[in-house]
């Protein structure tokens, strides 16, 4: 079975344009979400997903970011116009709603640099 | 929001010994707590899922113990070797599904 995968797995980008992240999720899992971790700080929530609906995106942090989930199976995170504080480890994670030992599962980031 | 807290950040042992990590969070509202391992350039692998106060868990040289009543959770390598060297993450999760993570400890084991 396919685990998450993440595209690109690297970025570089100069400051004011656009970039767009994209995840897959484990096939059927509905739960999606999107982290970031800055530089030697913790891992940051950014948004939910629950199949195409945002559960709760009270972790994006400002209206440069936009998330999308159309047909509720891979998503996009787009990033404009990117900042250089914006540089940091971009993870998508994914699960199916089971019981209360739902754990997730990671794709391998996608590594951001604005400069 | 939900503060995971963890400590020490980093950690340098030499190999052969064993060594342990804290996660700490808040006691109430309590659902499940995660431990994920994190090898650079790689996907944090889960390694634990703690549901129940006193719960343990063990994977070969690695255990955690849980204690939901005072909000913390260890993180036990037995005689480290240098591929645990990684960062180790715990989680902490709610009734939403939405996953809250700690800075991490990072673990380096000297040869």
């Amino acid at each position: 079975e396919a685990g998450v995968t993440q595209f690109p797995s690297h970025s570089v980008i100069e400051k004011g344009q656009t970039v767009t992240l994209r995840c897959d999720p484990i096939s059927g899992h509905d739960n999606l979400y999107w982290y970031r971790r800055v530089m030697g700080k913790e891992i940051k929530f950014l948004l939910h997903f629950v199949k195409e609906s945002k559960q709760d995106e009270s972790g994006m942090p400002n209206n440069r970011f936009l998330a999308e989930r159309t047909g509720g199976t891979y998503s996009t995170l787009k990033v404009q116009p990117a900042e250089l504080e914006d540089s940091g480890v971009y993870f998508c994670a994914s699960s199916q709603v089971r019981d209360i030992s739902t754990e997730a599962f990671f794709g391998q980031g996608t590594r951001l640099t604005v400069v | 929001i939900l503060n995971v807290e963890q400590s020490p950040q980093s950690l340098h042992v030499q190999e052969g010994d064993s060594t342990n990590f804290t996660c700490s969070f808040p006691s109430s509202n309590f659902y499940a707590l995660h431990w994920y391992r994190w090898e650079t350039a790689k996907s944090p692998e889960a390694l634990f899922v703690m549901t129940l106060n006193g719960d343990e868990k063990k994977k070969g040289r690695i255990s955690a113990t849980l204690n939901t009543k005072e909000g913390y959770s260890y993180l036990y390598i037995k005689g480290s070797q240098p591929e645990d060297s990684a960062t180790y993450l715990c989680a902490l999760s709610n009734t939403g599904n939405q996953f809250y993570f700690g800075t991490g400890t990072s673990l380096t084991v000297i040869p």
